[in-house]
């Protein structure tokens, strides 16, 4: 079982607010990635990151911005939710420069009101 | 604008029956080809990478096939049980970068 963990798994917050989605993993990957999966739709990559002090937005667009300051954390931050940001984001690591294999968290389900 | 199709969407099969998936990419600057398997409520668990035209892997029950040139794979349940049930996913990646994508899943249910 991989060990790549994310907090909160499921979070309800109202309009405005900051939130924080963690993630972090123990395997000492340098590849980290965020996706957004909306129901009955692709995960979409709106994150990733080679390694510490490297972050690149995804092929879809998203409000949120991360940090990767050590390697084994890669945190995602909304400034402001809003109900369009209701979705499951899901955090993914993997090694090495092949066709690596991700390995991925449990995922966190937004609901924004 | 690469993308990946999953077919069929769900499916629902009576436990002991075989089934199978497809998942058709682009068939230009193929790098890998990736299935997952996702339960609900849990981390999406990786079955297989392949990365060579014709390639074939087999984990218990389950297998799949590579076509490369003509951009398909297929995933093999032989003798479903009912733990079988789950979305399975499948990602492509291009030579040249590290981004996966994936398609819309298939929706397998079986039925005891």
């Amino acid at each position: 079982e991989a060990d790549i963990y994310q907090t909160p798994r499921y979070l309800v917050i109202g309009t405005g607010k900051k939130i924080t989605l963690e993630c972090s993993q123990t395997m000492g990957h340098d590849k980290m990635y965020w996706y957004q999966q909306d129901p009955g739709m692709e995960l979409h990559l709106i994150h990733y990151s080679y390694g510490v002090n490297s972050t690149e937005k995804g092929d879809l667009s998203s409000e949120s911005t991360v940090s990767r300051i050590r390697t084994e954390h890669f945190p995602l931050t909304l400034e402001s939710a809003r109900p369009s940001h209701t979705s499951q984001y899901l955090c993914a690591s993997s090694a090495g420069s092949g066709p690596e294999t991700q390995y991925f968290g449990p995922g966190t389900r937004l609901l924004v009101l | 604008i690469l993308n990946v199709e999953q077919s069929p969407q769900s499916l629902h099969v009576q436990e002991g029956d075989s089934t199978n998936f497809t998942c058709s990419f682009p068939s230009s600057n193929f790098y890998a080809l990736h299935w997952y398997r996702w339960e609900t409520a849990k981390s999406p668990e990786a079955l297989f990478v392949m990365t060579l035209n014709g390639d074939e892997k087999k984990k218990g029950r389950i297998s799949a096939t590579l076509n490369t040139k003509e951009g398909y794979s297929y995933l093999y349940i032989k003798g479903s049980q009912p733990e079988d049930s789950a979305t399975y996913l499948c990602a492509f990646t291009t030579s040249g970068t590290y981004k996966y994508i994936f398609g819309t899943g298939t929706r397998l249910k079986v039925l005891a």
